[in-house]
């Protein structure tokens, strides 16, 4: 079965400090990865999205890599911020799974003052 | 920017009701979708549509649940008669390709109570 796992479920750091998150996925093939944003009660905001041929994205304090061998993606947060809290989704298209998102169940971050 | 909107952003419905959940996709999107999330759960695909017709849809999209895109702009989702364990918030998403894992683009959500 075709799943997306995600470590650890809370963080708590404090301000400043950069931090990884961790997302394993169980099948290699893969059309790409992305890693969402969801604030309380709120919608999905697409932070970056890795093509299977890729080895990282970057956007900003966020940068994203790749591992598909190995079935893993981190998502790195430079200098976090108080603002940086939320919970944090990554997600998988694998292939032959048509072109549906497979979600693995956050990160929730905090981050304090 | 673009943006997928979803109404209403809030619903409450009696067990048994039928409900109608509305998506304005992105304009030049051709493929959409439906997820859900239920407190504390996983965000779940229902079910992908293009051209008029279900791609594919999951488990959980049985025959109590129906998508339609009635109009030149809007995609729904119907839910005939609500159960309990369909409260959950349901997103509507679109994309502008279908192959290939295209990027998929997300509305605020419309959280559905069923009491």
């Amino acid at each position: 079965k075709q799943e997306v796992t995600q470590i650890p479920a809370a963080l708590s750091v404090p301000e400043g400090e950069n931090l990884v998150l961790n997302c394993s996925f169980t099948d290699s093939a893969i059309y790409n990865l992305q890693w969402f944003r969801q604030d309380p009660g709120k919608g999905l905001t697409s932070l970056l999205l890795i093509q299977s041929s890729q080895r990282e994205q970057t956007s900003g304090r966020l940068n994203a890599s790749l591992d598909k061998s190995s079935g893993r993606s981190t998502l790195y947060i430079a200098a976090s911020q108080p603002g940086d809290s939320a919970t944090y989704l990554c997600a998988v298209t694998f292939t032959g799974g048509g072109n549906k998102l497979t979600f693995g169940t956050g990160t929730q971050l905090k981050v304090e003052l | 920017e673009p943006e997928v909107t979803q109404t209403p952003s809030h619903q409450v419905t009696q067990m048994g009701q039928e409900v109608i959940l509305r998506c304005v996709p992105i304009s030049n999107h051709l493929y959409f979708y439906w997820y859900r999330q239920i407190l504390g759960q996983k965000v779940e695909f229902l079910v992908s549509f293009y051209n008029n017709e279900i791609s594919e849809k999951s488990e959980i999209f049985d025959d109590q649940f129906s998508v339609e895109r009635p109009d030149g702009s809007n995609f729904t989702l119907k839910i005939r008669s609500t159960k309990l364990e369909d409260s959950a918030m349901y997103f509507c998403a679109s994309s502008e390709s279908r192959t290939g894992g295209p990027t998929q683009y997300f509305g605020p959500g419309t959280r559905l109570l069923v009491l």
